[in-house]
């Protein structure tokens, strides 16, 4: 048990487009999901914790109009990088919350913006 | 804010020998969990420990959570070469800070 899927695994993307990342829990629900970044040989950045049916709250320092979160519904939330542009290139990562604030962590997916 | 830091940061060792690692902080955790992760993949979840003083083992690797809730132990006996990735110890109470990790190799 446990799963989290994150679509796509990967995308490459021209500088000034959006690109959305879905990040569904599988087998339970997940009132409260994360969505990180990874930077090459470094630990995870939490960018915004995501709430099914309310806002989502950012990290200090995490642009809300340039990374949208939806969580629509108990099993899925999406990440939007919107207006993408090689500085944005990096892993993500969501997570799905559980109890003992266990977290599990879907594949990430890694964006490439030329 | 809560601070974990791991140590070491960057650990090389032979297989078939025996490793520690560390996550500490200055701040009391209601719970802590352990994660490793491979290059391009995310986290995989291997323990959360919430009793101070709590020993968990998981084949190989012992955890164990400081009897004050502020620091964790994760020490792997006999370490195999798929035992190599990047250590995390993560903990929080309604979200997770991470420490810095741990990159372990093992060389076969």
């Amino acid at each position: 048990g446990a799963v989290v899927s994150q679509h796509p695994s990967r995308v490459i993307c021209k500088s000034g487009t959006s690109v959305k990342i879905e990040c569904r829990s599988l087998d339970f629900q997940a009132t409260t999901m994360f969505w990180y970044r990874q930077f090459p040989k470094q630990s995870l950045m939490l960018m915004a914790t995501s709430n099914e049916g309310s806002k989502a709250t950012y990290e200090q320092g995490v642009e809300k109009d340039k990374f949208l979160i939806n969580h629509a519904s108990l099993t899925l939330s999406t990440l939007t990088v919107t207006s993408a542009h090689p500085e944005d290139s990096s892993f993500y990562i969501c997570s799905a919350g559980r109890t003992n604030n266990e977290q599990f962590f879907g594949p990430g997916t890694r964006l490439t913006v030329l | 804010t809560q601070l974990l830091e791991q140590s070491p940061q960057f650990l090389s060792i032979q297989e078939g020998e025996n490793l520690t690692v560390y996550c500490n902080s200055s701040s009391v955790f209601s719970s802590l969990q352990w994660y490793r992760q491979e290059p391009g993949e995310g986290p995989v979840l291997l323990v959360t420990v919430v009793t101070g003083g709590e020993v968990k083992k998981l084949k190989r690797l012992t955890f164990q959570f400081g009897d004050a809730r502020k620091d964790s132990s994760l020490h792997i006996t006999a370490a195999q070469t798929g035992d190599t990735g990047l250590y995390l110890c993560g903990g929080g109470n309604e979200k997770l800070t991470f420490g810095t990790g741990t990159r372990l190799t093992i060389i076969p």
